[in-house]
């Protein structure tokens, strides 16, 4: 069955960077697209960026772009979100999810358990 | 970016009653929109897409309809396990992926 596993908690002081990875398994991984979603404690759900895991291309949401990398890892089906810069508005839980072909569709039928990244000094 | 406007924010209704939520799109966004449920602590799961179809597994009382920029998501029967944040997304306006601000639907 099709699976996302993602990697734990993280406390990060301003400033630093955080980076999260997303284990696929149960699916061929470079086959479909991965997007990164986050949201903020008792907030909604907020789209990230996208990466193909076939060739690496990337699509980053605007108000992220410059401090956001997304990468995958094809030898171990896994892809991984770098946050730098980190503010306290950058506390949130943050999910991987495939999206339905390897081009960015934007529907997202399986998500990974969400990692818990915490700003604070 | 396509703005989505959820209504309403938060609803309680009894088991067995007919819930509905809307979704606005600021702009014609087609039918590239999908519905998603999320429980507390829980990842959002895809149950509709393309406005109207149903993801495999999902339970017939969910529903969804509209096109352009009005949206409407539906639970017929509403059940205790219905208990969830539901969100509306669009994916008209690729590579800016959109979702509504979010209704949480509890039991009276």
């Amino acid at each position: 069955q099709v699976q996302l596993v993602q990697s734990g908690a993280e406390v990060k002081k301003p400033g630093a960077s955080v980076k999260v990875s997303c284990k696929a398994s149960g699916y061929t991984f470079t086959s479909y697209g991965i997007s990164w979603v986050r949201q903020a404690p008792g907030q909604g759900l907020e789209w990230m960026g996208w990466i193909s895991a076939y060739n690496g291309n990337t699509n980053y949401a605007q108000k992220l772009q410059g401090r956001v990398t997304m990468t995958t890892d094809t030898s171990t089906s896994t892809a991984y979100m770098e946050l730098r810069s980190l503010r306290s508005d950058d506390t949130a839980v943050y999910y991987c999810a495939r999206d339905w072909e390897q081009q960015l569709v934007g529907t997202f039928d399986y998500w990974g358990q969400g990692t818990l990244v915490t700003v604070s000094s | 970016d396509i703005q989505m406007t959820q209504s309403p924010s938060s609803l309680s209704a009894s088991v067995g009653d007919r819930v509905t939520i809307t979704c606005q799109a600021s702009q014609d966004i087609s039918n590239y929109l999908n519905w998603y449920q999320q429980k507390p602590g829980k990842a959002p799961k895809l149950l509709i897409y393309d406005a109207s179809n149903l993801e495999t597994g999902v339970p017939s009382r969910f529903s969804g309809s509209g096109s352009g920029t009005d949206f409407t998501f539906t639970i017929s029967s509403l059940q205790p396990e219905d208990i969830a944040t539901y969100y509306c997304q669009q994916y008209d306006n690729l590579p800016a992926v959109t979702f509504g601000g979010g209704t949480k639907v509890e039991i009276k």
